[in-house]
């Protein structure tokens, strides 16, 4: 166990529809990344927030935004839903020890379009 | 970061020790070698990392060579919860925090 939890573990929608997908890091963990993985196109950054900001972004589609809150967590939303946007979601939080960054994955969002 | 590769599948018996091997010949000085594993649609484990020297944590062992162009991630008694995707990644240090770029890593097959 990580430490990271994401909810809810499966969501199944239909096209056009928009879903939220939340991530709590692990305690004190300031730094939340998403990852989308897909069979066709392996595990992507989408995009990573720290302590409240957005720090960088992946290929993450227009559609697709994400914030995190004062209390850290971080939530997902995916709007005009496609057939291509079922995957798995990911979320990491990291810890900095030794001036080195690790990554501690939560156990995904499994996300079916239809 | 630098490009990796590794082979794209292993086998290993159960209770022998698994080398999963990694080249990365473009690393530079300040970059580290990562590890991370995807049990079956599991989110990524951390495994361990390195820079130069040789690591070793209750998991693992990363061997890099003196030329930091190649590593060696150890499995020392293999079992069948081990068989996984196997990612190794390179990605800078310091403050040079960031997204971590997997390839498509070395499935390793852990048989009986």
């Amino acid at each position: 166990d990580s430490g990271v939890t994401q909810t809810p573990k499966h969501l199944i929608t239909a096209t056009g529809q928009r879903v939220t997908l939340r991530c709590s890091p692990r305690s004190g963990d300031l730094s939340v990344y998403w990852y989308q993985q897909s069979l066709d196109q392996g595990l992507q950054f989408l995009i990573q927030y720290y302590n409240g900001e957005e720090r960088a972004k992946g290929n993450i589609l227009e559609r697709f935004s994400a914030q995190q809150f004062p209390d850290l967590h971080s939530e997902l939303n995916l709007s005009s839903l496609e057939l291509g946007d079922s995957a798995l979601y990911f979320c990491a939080s990291s810890v900095v020890a030794s001036g080195q960054e690790t990554q501690y994955f939560g156990p995904g969002t499994r996300l079916l379009v239809l | 970061d630098a490009k990796t590769t590794q082979p794209p599948s292993m086998d290993c018996a159960e209770g022998r020790a698994a080398n999963l091997p990694c080249n990365h010949s473009t690393i530079s000085g300040n970059e580290y070698v990562y590890w991370y594993r995807q049990i079956h649609s599991q989110g990524p484990q951390y495994i361990i990392h390195g820079l130069k020297n040789n690591e070793t944590n209750e998991m693992a062992s990363l061997i890099i060579t003196e030329d930091r162009k190649s590593s060696t991630l150890i499995l020392p008694h293999a079992t069948l919860r081990d068989t996984a995707v196997y990612y190794c990644i390179v990605r800078g240090g310091g403050t040079s925090y960031g997204k971590l770029t997997f390839g498509q890593g070395t499935i390793l097959t852990v048989h009986p």
